[in-house]
C-alpha cells in the first residue's frame, strides 16, 4: 500500500544530542501523527498535528506540520536512553478512505549514554 | 489519552489450528477498528478495517476467509486466524478511534508463533 516517505531510517546518537526525523508525501494531508514503538509493544501516540504550519510540543518533542501539506518534521531535544525506539509518522490523507492512516517506514532510534 | 486493549499479548499454537484476538476501547466506543501486521524491523501493513455492525472491509492481498474479523460492538473487534500455519507467525496490532477523532490508539500487540 501507499507508504509515507521517512527519513533517516536509523540514528545512533550520544544522549544529550538533538534528534530531528521527517516525512514526506506525494499527496496532501488532512492529519499528521507521530508514534513511538517500544520493542513487543503497540505505537504509542505522541503528537497529532491537524493544520498547516501548525507547531506543536510534548516535553522534549516538538513536531510541525508542514505549510505544503505534503510533509512534517519531528524533533527530540537532549535526548535520554529511553527515547531508544522506532518512531513512526503516520497521516491521513484528503483523499482519507474511511479513516485509514498512511505509515512511514519508521526511524529507529538509538541512544548510547 | 484514550486505552485499546489487546489480547492476548503472546500465543502459541499448533499447525492447522485457530486463534482468536481480541481487540477492545476501554473508554471510548469506537465504530470502526483497524487490524495490523507488522514483520520485524517493518512498518504497520493494513489488513482490514473492522466496521461495526456490518462487513470488514479487507486489503488487497489479505485473505478475508483465512483472517475473519468481527465487530459485534462498539467497544470489541476481534481477528481470528484459521487453519494458521508457521507463515502466519507475526505480531498483529489493533487500533481504534474514538468518533470523528483522526487520532488512532493501539492496542498492546499480539506476538503470534504458530509451530
Amino acid at each position: 500500500g501507499q507508504q509515507l516517505n521517512q527519513s533517516p531510517q536509523s540514528m545512533f546518537i550520544q544522549e544529550g544530542e538533538d534528534v530531528s526525523m521527517n516525512c514526506t508525501s506525494s499527496s496532501i494531508f488532512n492529519t499528521w501523527l507521530w508514534y513511538k514503538q517500544d520493542p513487543g509493544e503497540g505505537p504509542v501516540l505522541l503528537i497529532a498535528l491537524y493544520k498547516a504550519g501548525e507547531l506543536t510540543s510534548n516535553g522534549r518533542l516538538t513536531a510541525q506540520f508542514g505549510i505544503t501539506r505534503k510533509d512534517s518534521f519531528l524533533n527530540i531535544s537532549a535526548s535520554i536512553p529511553s527515547d531508544v525506539g522506532i518512531y513512526f509518522c503516520a497521516g491521513q490523507s484528503i483523499y482519507n478512505q474511511g479513516g485509514k492512516l498512511i505509515f512511514g517506514q519508521g526511524t529507529e532510534l538509538s541512544v548510547k549514554p | 489519552g484514550a486505552v485499546v486493549s489487546q489480547h492476548p499479548s503472546r500465543v502459541i499454537c499448533k499447525s492447522g489450528t485457530s486463534v482468536k484476538i481480541e481487540c477492545r476501547s476501554l473508554d471510548f466506543q469506537a465504530t470502526t477498528m483497524f487490524w495490523y501486521r507488522q514483520f520485524p524491523k517493518q512498518s504497520l501493513m493494513l489488513m482490514a478495517t473492522s466496521n461495526e455492525g456490518s462487513k470488514a472491509t479487507y486489503e488487497q492481498g489479505v485473505e478475508k476467509d483465512k483472517f475473519l474479523i468481527n465487530h459485534a460492538s462498539l467497544t470489541l473487534s476481534t481477528l481470528t486466524v484459521t487453519s494458521a500455519h508457521p507463515e502466519d507467525s507475526s505480531f498483529y496490532i489493533c487500533s481504534a478511534s474514538p468518533t470523528r477523532s483522526p487520532e488512532a490508539f493501539f492496542g498492546q500487540g499480539t506476538r503470534l508463533t504458530v509451530v
